[in-house]
């Protein structure tokens, strides 16, 4: 079985300040890594995705994450926050062996102060 | 388009009573999930379909039952609701080799 860990439930910063948002994953098998935003009373939508390739992924929103096999890690990291990037963000896997199966972590709040 | 539609977008139940959850999709996903949402549990998955005809547990099964009526919809039925199970319930769904998941805008469900 697959699981997602959050480190963090809420993470306050000031805009222009950088973020990290930790991702921590437990699986016994290659999984395919995701992060997914949620603005205020919206659905989630896609942010990044590692499938492959290089361990560092760019996203939208100037968004990028590293994966980290040794340390089954995908953190998400902005350099420079906006107050428009307040929203709560969601790390996500998918197994090789069952790419219909997607597993979700407990999310992150996001909350950028000016 | 429409994308994933789901129904009602809020409902009230007392304790025991039964109700039906709706979703349906417009582009032809082969897969299709049901996640509820609760404050600090994130989305947590419910039941998901591969395929038409095929259906699988999720995370959090008990107490819930889905139905893939056919490629477009995917019904959550629950069929004696417990206080448990109020929650925001999504539906979404994606096509086989795309991980874009497409996301209903969420029933709120209370159970008293």
């Amino acid at each position: 079985a697959q699981s997602v860990t959050q480190l963090d439930s809420q993470v306050p910063v000031f805009e222009e300040a950088p973020v990290e948002l930790r991702c921590n994953y437990s699986s016994s098998v290659s999984v395919y890594l995701f992060w997914y935003v949620q603005y205020p009373n919206q659905g989630l939508q896609l942010l990044l995705k590692y499938l492959s390739g290089s361990t560092l992924v760019k996203g939208i929103n100037g968004f990028e994450a590293e994966f980290n096999k040794s340390q089954t890690s995908f953190h998400l990291r902005k350099p420079s926050v906006h107050i428009s990037d307040t929203a709560e963000y969601f790390c996500a896997v998918i197994p090789y062996y069952n790419t219909d199966k997607l597993i979700f972590g407990t999310g992150t709040r996001l909350q950028v102060f000016p | 388009n429409a994308g994933v539609t789901q129904t009602p977008k809020f409902q009230v139940l007392k304790t025991g009573q039964s109700m039906t959850l709706q979703c349906a999709q417009d582009m032809n996903h082969n897969s299709m999930y049901w996640y509820r949402q609760d404050p600090g549990m994130g989305l947590r998955l419910i039941y998901y379909s591969a395929s038409e005809g095929t259906t699988d547990k999720g995370e959090v099964p008990n107490g819930y039952n889905v139905s893939r009526l056919n490629k477009r919809e995917f019904s959550l039925r629950l069929e004696s609701a417990a206080p448990s199970q109020t929650s925001v319930y999504f539906c979404a769904s994606r096509d086989r080799g795309n991980e874009k998941l497409f996301f209903g805008s969420g029933t709120q469900l209370s159970v008293l």
